[in-house]
């Protein structure tokens, strides 16, 4: 069975620090997709970035950067220099690549960062 | 490009009645659309997957008799919600996807049942 886990429920921070939001999946496929996706207030998913299982290596896009590590089953979501626009809620999710490619959601972190 | 709109955005209804959810890709053509439900302050779960010219595929737990997807067409999917009652109220998210894996969002559909 596919999970994905997000043990972080709420996060608060104050503007200009750094946060860590977390990802813990499990998987019995041997290729997937990992996915984070954001949803503000207003509840459009917004795509943040998608990671193939085959590739390990880390990306940064502006402030945000993204530890993939197969090895401990996480994929973990870093937001450098919080800004108020951050504020939101934050969901993984686990992808198939073969069959019906259905994704699986985390529970979602809710985010504020407080000015 | 890759836009997937949804229609209404919101709707209220009385219990009872039945509501349609149109998803349409709006500059693509969708080989599979997917039905997701998010309750307040929970996660997105998959209702069922949907295939153009094919029955849906309901997750475990979801009634088919009650959440109709109709799949006619590479650009529209429709879900009816039958005899909506108050434990219905969601929000109900489509997407749409190209062969070869992507999923596409659309903006999302507030339900509430009267």
């Amino acid at each position: 069975a596919q999970k994905v886990t997000q043990a972080q429920t709420e996060i608060s921070v104050v503007e200009k620090e750094d946060v860590t939001l977390d990802c813990v999946y499990e998987t019995r496929d041997t290729t997937y997709y990992l996915f984070w996706y954001k949803q503000p207030p207003s509840g459009e998913l917004v795509f943040l970035i998608r990671r193939n299982s085959f590739d390990e290596q880390n990306e940064i896009s502006g402030r945000y950067s993204w530890n993939f590590q197969k090895s401990t089953s996480s994929f973990n979501f870093t937001i450098t220099a919080s800004q108020v626009v951050d504020s939101a809620v934050y969901f993984c999710a686990l992808g198939q690549i073969q069959g019906a490619q259905k994704l699986v959601f985390g529970q979602g972190t809710r985010l504020t960062i407080n000015p | 490009g890759a836009v997937v709109s949804q229609h209404p955005s919101r709707v209220i209804c009385k219990s009872g009645t039945s509501v349609k959810i149109e998803c349409r890709s709006l500059d693509f053509q969708a080989t599979t659309m997917f039905w997701y439900r998010q309750f307040p302050k929970q996660s997105l779960m998959l209702m069922a997957t949907s295939n153009e010219g094919s029955k849906a595929t309901y997750e475990q737990g979801v009634e088919k008799d009650k959440f109709l997807i109709n799949h006619a067409s590479l650009t529209l999917s429709t879900l009816t919600v039958t005899s909506a009652h108050p434990e219905d109220s969601s929000f109900y998210i489509c997407s749409a996807s190209v062969a070869g894996f992507e999923q596409f969002f659309g903006p999302g559909t507030r339900l509430t049942v009267l």
